[in-house]
């Protein structure tokens, strides 16, 4: 079955660019469409974005102008990168699997602290 | 896009039905048969229990039930067991401009009494 593993930077000083990476194991990338989505300390969900492993795609307009996510199907991967970060990106972000128009399954997630 | 309201606790004893309720809006909710529901337990990350308004993944128990009527969604949880005490989130896909987007509701403590 299809599992995922985010990875990066726990600690990302404001105004740099908050980077990780997910990686997709038990299944091949190219297929489906792949998501961010992130959720602050005792906060709910917000969806970030998402990609085919074509590369097309489509961002939540609330960070769409600092957000940019790729994809390398080389080594069944997709990114995530947020650029200008503040205390208020400050949260659990989850990688996850957009079946059609729900999300499944969900990486373990990796709490990344914006702070100097 | 504003967040799907959701109650914010809702409580029962094992073995009774509870259901959270999930508001949003014609444009989201109302607009399309594509809202899901998440288990989220501590420090877990969330698990799809209903796709499509009512549709069960495989390995989901049937005590999960999905419905919607107008711009309010439900799950529903029968025969309640201590197992089922976690946070619950509904998602509603949507579309802005020709742009897809998901949107989340602002989830629900479910206690087992």
């Amino acid at each position: 079955q299809v599992q995922l593993q985010e990875s990066g930077p726990g600690l990302v000083k404001p105004s740099e660019t908050l980077s990780l990476t997910c990686t997709v194991s038990g299944g091949s990338i190219s297929s489906y469409y792949w998501s961010w989505i992130r959720q602050p300390p005792g906060k709910g969900l917000e969806w970030i974005g998402y990609i085919h492993y074509s590369g097309s795609t489509n961002y939540n307009p609330s960070v769409k102008s600092r957000v940019t996510i790729s994809v390398d199907t080389s080594k069944n991967q997709f990114s995530l990168k947020l650029s200008s970060v503040t205390a208020a990106d400050t949260a659990v972000y989850y990688c996850a699997r957009l079946v059609t128009v729900a999300f499944d399954p969900w990486g373990q997630g990796t709490l990344v602290t914006v702070s100097s | 896009q504003s967040a799907l309201t959701q109650p914010a606790s809702v409580s029962g004893s094992p073995g009774q039905s509870i259901t959270i309720s999930c508001t949003g809006t014609s444009s989201d909710v109302g607009g399309y048969n594509y809202v899901s529901w998440y288990q989220q337990h501590p420090g877990k990350a969330p698990k799809l229990m209903i796709y499509d308004v009512g549709n069960r993944p495989s390995g989901v128990s049937n005590r999960f039930s999905g419905s919607k009527s107008g711009n309010t969604a439900s799950l529903t949880i029968s025969g309640l067991q201590a197992e089922d005490e976690a946070d619950y989130y509904c998602s509603s896909y949507t579309s802005s401009s020709t742009l897809d987007i998901w949107v989340f509701g602002t989830g629900t403590k479910v206690t087992v009494l």
